[in-house]
């Protein structure tokens, strides 16, 4: 069965900083990836997403992640950090045909 | 850009009451699911639905939910006697033939 591992609960830095969150990931075959973001009391918004081809992936609001399928890992990463990054990130695995599993979650927090 | 809708968005409930939670999927797609986010835990899977009929669902999907698509356009969740445990926020998806759910707004359950 799929899985998804989040290490990291809760991860502070400094507004200008970079950010990598980590997510690995369990499943048999390949895995489509995914990485959501949730701000308080608010939905789910797709960041990006993770199905073939080139590794390193493009999303929305500056962020980008990487597939490495040799360290089973999905890495959310954004070079400068803004304040209003901060939020609930959700890294999610799934397949053709199937549910999602999703991750514990890493909670951000940005200082001025 | 089409949405997937909830309702209601809040919804606070008697325990031992019936609730049923409401989505509209996004109109041409054909996979629906509902999860599950208790406050400050991870999202969780809880069904999914194609076909008219349940596809797969989890542990936590038990003999007092259940799940219909009345019509054309609904797609609805019902706890037929809650729980204080049940007090969550819960997610409608769906999706087409590709892997990408998309998720509505939410609606946020509050068992007294």
């Amino acid at each position: 069965a799929q899985s998804v591992t989040q290490p990291d609960i809760h991860i502070t830095v400094s507004e200008g900083a970079s950010l990598e969150l980590r997510c690995n990931y369990s499943y048999g075959a390949t895995p489509y990836l995914f990485w959501y973001v949730q701000s308080p009391g608010q939905g789910l918004q797709l960041l990006l997403k993770y199905f073939s081809g080139d590794t390193l992936v493009q999303g929305i609001k500056g962020f980008e992640a990487e597939f490495k399928r040799s360290q089973s890992s999905f890495n959310l990463r954004k070079p400068s950090v803004h304040w209003s990054d901060a939020a609930e990130y959700f890294c999610a695995v799934g397949a053709y045909n199937n549910d999602m599993r999703f991750g514990a979650g890493t909670r951000l927090t940005v200082k001025p | 850009e089409p949405e997937v809708t909830q309702t209601p968005s809040h919804q606070v409930t008697q325990m031992g009451q019936e609730v049923i939670l409401r989505c509209v999927p996004i109109s041409n797609h054909l996979y629906f699911y509902w999860y599950r986010q208790i406050l400050g835990q991870k999202v969780e899977f809880l069904v999914s639905f194609y076909n008219n009929e349940i596809s797969e669902k989890s542990e936590i999907f038990d003999d007092q939910f259940s799940v219909e698509r009345p019509d054309g356009s609904n797609f609805t969740l019902k706890i037929r006697s809650t729980k204080l445990e049940d007090s969550a926020m819960y997610f409608c998806a769906s999706r087409t033939a590709g892997t990408t759910q998309y998720f509505g707004p939410g609606t946020r359950l509050l068992v007294l």
